[in-house]
């Protein structure tokens, strides 16, 4: 079984501040990793996926996260905060295999941004 | 290119009232269709899976239920809906080969019960 704990339910950063969203996960077999965002009132946008090769994986928006195995962690990081960074982040995992693509999610980030 | 339309946007409906959720997706077929709910502050749960016509996987014991009556179609349904089933509902699919396999959502539905 997966399971995703996502440390941290708000965020706040400043404009220009770096971002960091930290995740860690279990599971019982190599994981797919993924980042959702969510605005208000609407779905989950893909920021970004690990399946297998490079554990530096880069997204949309100068989202990026990296996948250490050592510390089952899949942290996302942006150098940078934009005022239209400000969404609820969510991580997820899914095993490989025959799962039938089945996502396990945390519980969410709701960053803020500050002008 | 493939989209997936959700309806409707935004529901109130009384308690004890049934209710009816529909999903479809475009530009794609034998689709892996699911529902989740996500509730406030507790993420997102996975309600129902689909992996073909008329197969449906629940994963958690509810008041819902799902149908598939088409390749590209999802229902979320229930006869008599309770308080506790106010929550936004998203619909996903993927599909595509195991190392791409990613889950696209639709825009949701928030529905409440009162």
């Amino acid at each position: 079984a997966q399971s995703v704990t996502q440390l941290g339910s708000h965020v706040s950063v400043s404009e220009g501040a770096l971002v960091l969203l930290r995740c860690n996960y279990s599971s019982s077999v190599p994981p797919y990793l993924f980042w959702y965002v969510q605005y208000p009132n609407q779905g989950l946008q893909l920021l970004l996926k690990y399946t297998t090769g490079a554990t530096l994986v880069k997204g949309i928006n100068g989202f990026e996260a990296e996948f250490k195995k050592s510390e089952t962690s899949f942290h996302l990081t942006k150098p940078s905060a934009h005022m239209s960074d400000a969404a609820e982040y969510f991580c997820a995992v899914r095993a490989g295999g025959t799962s039938y693509g089945k996502l396990t999610f945390g519980q969410g980030t709701i960053l803020t941004v500050h002008p | 290119s493939q989209t997936i339309h959700q309806w409707p946007a935004t529901l109130v409906q009384p308690v004890g009232s049934p209710l009816s959720l529909e999903c479809t997706v475009e530009g794609t077929s034998n689709p892996n269709l699911y529902w989740y709910r996500q509730a406030a502050g507790r993420g997102l749960q996975l309600l129902f899976y689909s992996v073909g016509i008329g197969q449906i996987s629940s994963e958690v014991p509810q008041n819902l239920s799902a149908s598939r009556p088409q390749d590209r179609q999802f229902i979320l349904s229930s006869k008599k809906l309770l308080l506790s089933d106010s929550g936004f509902y998203l619909c996903a699919w993927n599909g595509g080969d195991e190392a791409k396999n990613i889950q696209y959502f639709g825009a949701g539905t928030r529905l409440s019960v009162l």
